[in-house]
């Protein structure tokens, strides 16, 4: 069965500044889709971004961008330029192409003003 | 992106009674529809995954006759919570992948229930 896990529980920003949320993955399958969707206060799910296990180029969404290390079967998201907005649940998801959808149990990320 | 139509948002009912969530993919046919429980401060945890003109398919641990779930369109699900008692109180989200590879997935956005 596949797992995801993200091992930071909270985190916190300054407002304009960088920031990096962990995440990996474990599965025997070689093609698969990675996400991270992010829930804020209103608990509304939104994708983020979402990247291709067969392409070697890392997924960029504007502030938004992951490195995808295959081999090393992690996944984390960079927020670039933090935005109170950004405050939220940041969770981590695996779908093997079909049926399966495994979510992490989330990093709680608060941006600072 | 994809609009995925949940209702209610907040529905209290009385122990003993069933409520019906719905969940509808607005511009797109879905074959799958996931539904998932949500406790505060919590991930999401799969409850059942639906497809259209099937019996969905329950994760272990979760009571297919408290938790009815029918699929009977490409557009609609519907999550049934029969004799719901306080321990069902909790946020209720579903989601609709779209794709050939169901690559995309798309959330409603959210039902909370409360149960007295």
């Amino acid at each position: 069965a596949q797992t995801v896990t993200q091992s930071q529980p909270e985190m916190s920003v300054q407002e304009a500044e960088t920031v990096t949320l962990s995440c990996t993955y474990d599965t025997s399958e070689s093609n698969y889709y990675l996400f991270w969707y992010k829930q804020p206060p209103s608990r509304q799910m939104i994708l983020v971004i979402r990247q291709e296990a067969y392409k070697q180029q890392n997924a960029t969404e504007n502030r938004f961008s992951v490195n995808f290390q295959k081999a090393a079967k992690s996944f984390s998201l960079k927020i670039s330029d933090s935005q109170l907005g950004d405050t939220a649940m940041y969770f981590c998801a695996f779908s093997d192409y079909g049926q399966n959808f495994v979510f992490g149990p989330g990093t709680r990320l608060s941006v600072l003003p | 992106g994809a609009v995925v139509s949940q209702h209610p948002s907040r529905v209290i009912c009385k122990s003993g009674t069933s409520v019906k969530i719905e969940c509808r993919s607005l511009d797109f046919q879905a074959t799958t529809m996931f539904w998932y429980r949500q406790f505060p401060k919590k991930s999401l945890m799969l409850m059942a995954t639906s497809n259209e003109g099937s019996k969905a398919t329950y994760e272990q641990g979760v009571e297919k006759d408290k938790f009815l779930i029918n699929h009977a369109s490409l557009t609609l699900s519907t999550l049934t919570v029969t004799s719901a008692h306080p321990e069902d109180s909790s946020f209720y989200i579903c989601s609709a992948a779209e794709g050939s590879a169901n690559e995309k997935l798309f959330f409603g956005s959210g039902t909370q229930l409360s149960v007295l």
